[in-house]
């Protein structure tokens, strides 16, 4: 089935740097979301992008659909504690209402 | 708040026993999924439905059934329960026809020993 290849798997900072993380596949998608789920918790939406090339924030967070339509880029400004969790991009899958998850990114942030 | 509830929230089985997780929502919603999550797997589709009575597999179905009777309910059943499937268990929603854009319930955290 298709698969998404979401790096790094996991990413140690300081409190106020930028992280990036990425997602891959070898399939094009229509739709890409990203996600973030705290501990004890289900995946929360942060960010949709329904466009090639399309660049989209919300707050310090910024998501891109690369023009290839197979890959995303999830970048997130000046981290703050309440940063820390796994990060989860998605895809549409192509004809059908459902998604395809990445592996995930786990972030920790030290202060 | 997409009006998602999910019972059990916890739930401890023996090998063998059958086990139905429940999903409710409460605004009428067509699309409704059901995942499990395993560290370094992501979030894995088991099944869906896109109205009453209407469902699909998704790419981890073996061991798996799911019935919509009504609306607002998709069950999810483990006929047999296997350690393998100890796993947390999320339910989803899309909140139109057209939209991709799923949004989760708390999970229920399913433990077969």
């Amino acid at each position: 089935g298709q698969q998404l290849n979401q790096s790094p798997q996991s990413m140690f900072i300081q409190e106020g740097e930028d992280v990036s993380m990425n997602c891959t596949s070898s399939s094009i998608f229509n739709t890409w979301l990203w996600y973030k789920q705290e501990p004890g918790e289900g995946p929360v939406l942060l960010i949709a992008l329904y466009k090639a090339g399309e660049l989209t924030s919300n707050g310090r967070l910024t998501a891109q659909f690369g023009i290839t339509r197979k890959d995303s880029f999830l970048n997130i400004s000046a981290s703050i504690p309440s940063d820390v969790g796994i990060y989860f991009c998605a895809g549409q899958v192509q004809g059908a209402q459902k998604l395809v998850f990445g592996q995930g990114t786990r972030l920790t942030i030290n202060p | 708040d997409a009006g998602i509830t999910q019972s059990p929230r916890h739930k401890v089985t023996e090998t063998g026993t059958p086990v139905t997780l429940r999903c409710h929502q409460t605004e009428n919603h067509r699309y409704m999924y059901w995942y499990r999550q395993d560290p370094g797997h992501g979030l894995r589709l088991i099944h869906y439905s896109y109205g009453v009575k209407d469902t699909d597999k998704g790419e981890v179905s073996d061991g798996y059934s799911v019935s919509r009777s009504k609306t607002e309910d998709f069950l999810l059943t483990l006929e047999s329960a296997t350690s393998s499937q100890t796993s947390v268990y999320f339910c989803a929603i899309s909140l139109t026809s057209g939209s991709y854009e799923q949004y989760f319930g708390p999970g229920t955290r399913l433990t077969v020993t």
